[in-house]
C-alpha cells in the first residue's frame, strides 16, 4: 500500500519562512514531487527530488531522505501570493503514476 | 510554454448521462494521465495511457469509465452511467517527452464535472 502524511494546514506571517513535511511508505520510489495548487485550479510543478540532499530553486528548497521516507518543501520570503496548497506526491517508476497526500493548506498573513 | 488543454471547463450533467471529457497533452509527451479530485479532497489517481494502450488504473477505474485517444493529439474520459459521486474535478496530464528523461507531470486545467 502507499500512504502520503502530511500536516493539514499552516500559517505564516509575510517575509517569514515555512517548512512543510511530508513522510511517506510506498512500496516503490522513483521520485518525490511537490506541487502548488490554488483554490479551483490546477496544480503546477514546484521540485523534484530523486536523490537525497536539498535541492533549491529560488524562493523554495525541497529535501528528501529516502532511507527515512521524509522530505520537506522550504518556501522562503514569503508572499501572500504563496497561500495555497502544498501536494506532495510520490512516483513509483518512471512514468508511473503520482500517489498524492492530501495536501498542506498555508495561510500568509499580513 | 506548452501546456496541456482540457474541455470543457465546467460540464453540468443528469444523473446517468454519458459525459465526455476531453483533453490535448502536451504534443511530445509519451505518457497521459487521468485524475480527479472531489471538492475539499486529495488528488487521485484514474488511469495512465502509454504506447495506445492503458499501463494502469485504480480500483476506482471501474467499467463506468474508460479512455481513448481517437488521433494523434486528443486523449479523452469517457464517463457512462454517471452518478452523483462522480461530481469533482477531473484533471489531464502528460509527462516524459522520452523515456529514459525523468519528467514532472503537466496537469491541465482541469473540468468540473456536476451530476445533477
Amino acid at each position: 500500500g502507499q500512504n502520503i502524511d502530511q500536516p493539514t494546514e499552516m500559517t505564516a506571517t509575510e517575509g517569514a519562512i515555512v517548512q512543510i513535511n511530508c513522510t511517506y511508505q510506498t512500496s516503490g520510489f522513483n521520485g518525490l514531487f511537490w506541487y502548488q495548487q490554488h483554490a479551483g485550479e490546477a496544480p503546477t510543478f514546484l521540485s523534484y527530488n530523486v536523490l537525497d540532499g536539498l535541492e533549491e530553486k529560488g524562493r523554495f528548497s525541497s529535501f528528501l531522505s529516502r532511507s527515512k521516507g521524509y522530505s520537506y518543501l522550504l518556501l522562503k520570503e514569503l508572499q501572500m501570493k504563496d497561500s495555497a496548497s502544498y501536494l506532495c506526491a510520490v512516483e513509483r517508476a518512471a512514468g508511473n503514476k503520482l500517489t498524492f497526500g492530501g495536501g498542506t493548506r498555508v495561510l500568509v498573513k499580513p | 510554454e506548452p501546456e496541456v488543454t482540457q474541455t470543457p471547463s465546467h460540464q453540468v450533467t443528469q444523473m446517468g448521462q454519458e459525459v465526455i471529457l476531453r483533453c490535448v497533452p502536451i504534443s511530445n509527451h509519451l505518457y497521459f494521465y487521468w485524475y480527479r479530485q472531489i471538492l475539499g479532497q486529495k488528488v487521485e489517481f484514474l488511469v495512465s495511457f502509454y504506447n495506445n494502450e492503458i499501463s494502469e488504473k485504480s480500483e476506482i477505474f471501474d467499467d463506468q469509465f474508460s479512455v481513448e485517444r481517437p488521433d494523434g493529439s486528443n486523449f479523452t474520459l469517457k464517463i457512462r452511467s454517471t452518478k452523483l459521486e462522480d461530481s469533482a474535478m477531473y484533471f489531464c496530464a502528460s509527462s516524459h517527452p522520452t523515456r529514459e528523461v525523468n519528467t514532472e507531470a503537466f496537469f491541465g486545467q482541469g473540468t468540473r464535472l456536476t451530476v445533477v
